[in-house]
């Protein structure tokens, strides 16, 4: 079985700072591992994956992940961030076999002017 | 644009009265999921198709029921909607085991 904890449940921080949301996992078996993003009111986005090769995943928004193996992490970070990054971000991880998706609890970062 | 689609956004339906959601893609895709979503908390899986096949999770309620009628659309119908059943319901897709695909969600409320 896998599991997910997203360390932070809520993330404030100012426009233009550098960000980290964390996110931790466990699991017996090869994941694939994602990072989501959820604006009010709509579905979940892609922001990026790993799925296997090099552990620095870029993604879109100028978002990257790093995978680390032996911390079982996948950080995601962001450099500056804008107001519109202002949302809810899952992360989830999926096994190779079954494919079902399990998810963080999500941390809800806010960022202000 | 390839995509997935769910009418109607925002359903409103009384205490106890059927409702169905509908899900549609242009993807392609041979897997088709079901999750809710209440506030502040993660998607929680209720099942899936696999090409034809239906998967139930185990804590899934037998109120809720799901439909695929070819493989662009997947129906999820709810028997009897009680308060408790308010939430976004999103619907996703992937092909085999890859990403999956979500929806916009539809906003359900129940009076």
């Amino acid at each position: 079985a896998q599991s997910v904890t997203q360390l932070d449940s809520q993330v404030p921080v100012f426009e233009e700072a550098p960000v980290e949301l964390r996110c931790n996992y466990s699991s017996s078996v090869s994941v694939y591992l994602f990072w989501y993003v959820q604006y009010p009111n709509q579905g979940l986005q892609l922001l990026l994956k790993y799925l296997s090769g090099s552990t620095l995943v870029k993604g879109i928004n100028g978002f990257e992940a790093e995978f680390n193996k032996s911390q079982t992490s996948f950080h995601l970070r962001k450099p500056s961030v804008h107001i519109s990054d202002t949302a809810e971000y899952f992360c989830a991880v999926s096994d190779r076999l079954r494919g079902k998706l399990i998810f963080g609890q999500g941390t809800e970062l806010s960022v202000k002017p | 644009d390839a995509m997935v689609i769910q009418n109607p956004r925002y359903q409103v339906t009384q205490f106890g009265k059927p409702v169905t959601l509908s899900c549609s893609q242009t993807l392609n895709h041979n897997v088709m999921y079901w999750y809710q979503q209440k506030s502040s908390q993660a998607p929680k899986l209720l099942f899936h198709y696999y090409d034809k096949d239906f998967n139930n999770e185990a804590d899934t309620p037998d109120n809720f029921q799901s439909r695929r009628p070819n493989t662009s659309f997947c129906f999820l119908d709810i028997r009897s909607p009680g308060l408790g059943d308010a939430a976004m319901y999103l619907c996703a897709t992937s092909y085999g085991v890859n990403e999956q695909f979500f929806g916009p969600g539809t906003r359900l409320t129940v009076l």
